[in-house]
């Protein structure tokens, strides 16, 4: 199994300009995310999806969108960067079932810089 | 509100030191408390995790025990040694099915010097 995957790895986009990062995971996970962490701060949740079709706003939604059309896939897009979008950016997935916990496992990540 | 608080870092070990990293956390409800390690280059890992007020997680010699009292996760490791040097991450999910949330304190980098 490859986990999660993400591409790119690192990027620098214009202000205004848009992209989406690509997130590909292979467990058959039902859960996927991305959060972005800032420097010096801890992750904060962008989106999340529970199943293929279904997504939900996290903590920080603003100015980003998904889809989730398969279970495998979770991109994220930027329509109008800015700067404070400068971020690293990380998608996880993770297998959830009733009241089981099961662990979120992390894709190597994204680093954008929006100038 | 859902908040975790970190020790400030970085932290600078010889080899064979005790580490201690703080964390403490305010939630609603019955957390469950996560620590993650993210090595150079690489996604977060899960370290360990605990579910319920005074279980001890433990995995490659750290552990760290759910005090409700204190709302506190210390994560603690007897002899430390230069392949640790990562940032760890300490975390809560406020809900106990909950995979759909994690709160992340701000991440403690350790250095381990041989």
């Amino acid at each position: 199994n490859a986990g999660v995957t993400q591409t790119p790895k690192f990027r620098i986009l214009k202000i205004g300009q848009s992209m989406t990062l690509q997130c590909t995971q292979d467990m058959n996970h039902n859960y996927m995310y991305w959060y972005r962490q800032d420097p010096g701060m801890g992750l904060k949740l962008i989106y999340y999806s529970v199943g293929a079709g279904i997504t939900d706003k996290g903590e920080v939604p603003n100015g980003y969108n998904v889809s989730r059309s398969t279970t495998e896939d979770f991109p994220l897009r930027l329509e109008l960067a800015a700067p404070s979008q400068t971020s690293v950016y990380f998608c996880a997935s993770s297998y959830s079932s009733g009241e089981v916990l099961y662990e979120q496992y992390f894709g190597p990540g994204t680093r954008l810089t929006v100038t | 509100g859902n908040s975790v608080t970190q020790m400030e870092g970085p932290v600078t070990l010889s080899e064979e030191a005790f580490l201690t990293i703080n964390c403490t956390y305010t939630a609603t409800g019955y957390p469950s408390l996560f620590w993650y390690v993210q090595y150079p280059g690489e996604g977060l890992q899960l370290l360990l995790k605990a579910t319920k007020a005074d279980d001890k997680g433990s995995n490659k010699g750290f552990e760290a025990t759910y005090r409700k009292e204190t709302t506190s996760f210390h994560l603690e490791k007897g002899s430390v040694q230069v392949s640790d040097s990562a940032v760890y991450f300490c975390a809560l999910s406020p809900d106990r099915a909950g995979a759909n949330n994690l709160f992340f304190g701000t991440g403690t980098r350790l250095t381990v010097i041989p």
